[in-house]
């Protein structure tokens, strides 16, 4: 089975513009969760979706956002970046059903924001 | 709320000599313990799980780690390490039913050195 991709790998962008990135799951794992990991504040959960619907959400603006696709791909958004939005994004794929929970992480979306 | 503590933020050792990696976790409800490794410019592989049963865990290469409920600690442990065990691991909690958020703790860089 292919792991949990995420496009793209690297991006740059301005402070001020908005960004998207994209995670495809596990096949089979409805549930993707997001999360950000800095030196400073390690990793932070950012939400979760599971069968298109945001089921848990973290402690961070409403700049961020997400969705999910009826194909389980999960997108999120940032919008009017900040310096401190530099980071490494994390996308994470679980069955998503009953159960544990285990999640399955991606190689991460490495964002730098000037 | 969960949290999860590392102990070291750096554990150095030589090649073939034993390691531990501390990990303590504070929760209010029954958890699930995870160990995560992260080697440089990659995302997070799954290292072990508990879950429930046995408290003893091992990995496919040479990593074990035993939950004590009572001093709710989850450490790692290897007892002889390579080169190529040098990677920063993170223990994670994660909580039941349906909220797949997982808190993780700030990390311990493990470096081998010849």
């Amino acid at each position: 089975k292919a792991g949990v991709t995420q496009t793209p790998r690297y991006l740059i962008k301005t402070r001020g513009q908005q960004v998207t990135l994209s995670c495809s799951p596990i096949s089979g794992h409805r549930s993707v969760s997001w999360y950000q990991q800095t030196p400073g504040q390690g990793l932070q959960f950012l939400f979760e979706y599971f069968s298109e619907t945001q089921r848990n959400k973290g402690n961070f603006p409403g700049r961020f956002s997400g969705r999910q696709f009826s194909n389980s791909r999960s997108e999120m958004n940032v919008s009017t970046l900040e310096l401190g939005d530099s980071a490494l994004y994390l996308c994470a794929s679980s069955p998503g059903g009953a159960g544990v929970g285990e999640q399955y992480f991606g190689p991460g979306t490495r964002l730098t924001v000037t | 709320a969960q949290s999860v503590t590392q102990l070291d933020s750096q554990v150095p050792v030589f090649e073939e000599a034993p390691v531990e990696l501390r990990c303590n976790y504070s929760s209010s409800v029954s958890v699930y313990l995870f160990w995560y490794v992260q080697y440089p410019n990659q995302g997070l592989q799954l290292l072990l799980k508990y879950l429930s049963g046995s408290t003893l865990v091992e990995s496919i290469n040479g990593f074990e780690a035993e939950f004590n409920k009572s001093q709710t600690s989850f450490h790692l442990r290897k007892p002889s390490v390579h080169i190529s065990d040098t990677a920063e691991y993170f223990c994670a909690v994660k909580g039941g039913g349906s909220n797949y958020k997982l808190t993780f703790g700030k990390g311990t860089l493990l470096t081998v050195n010849p």
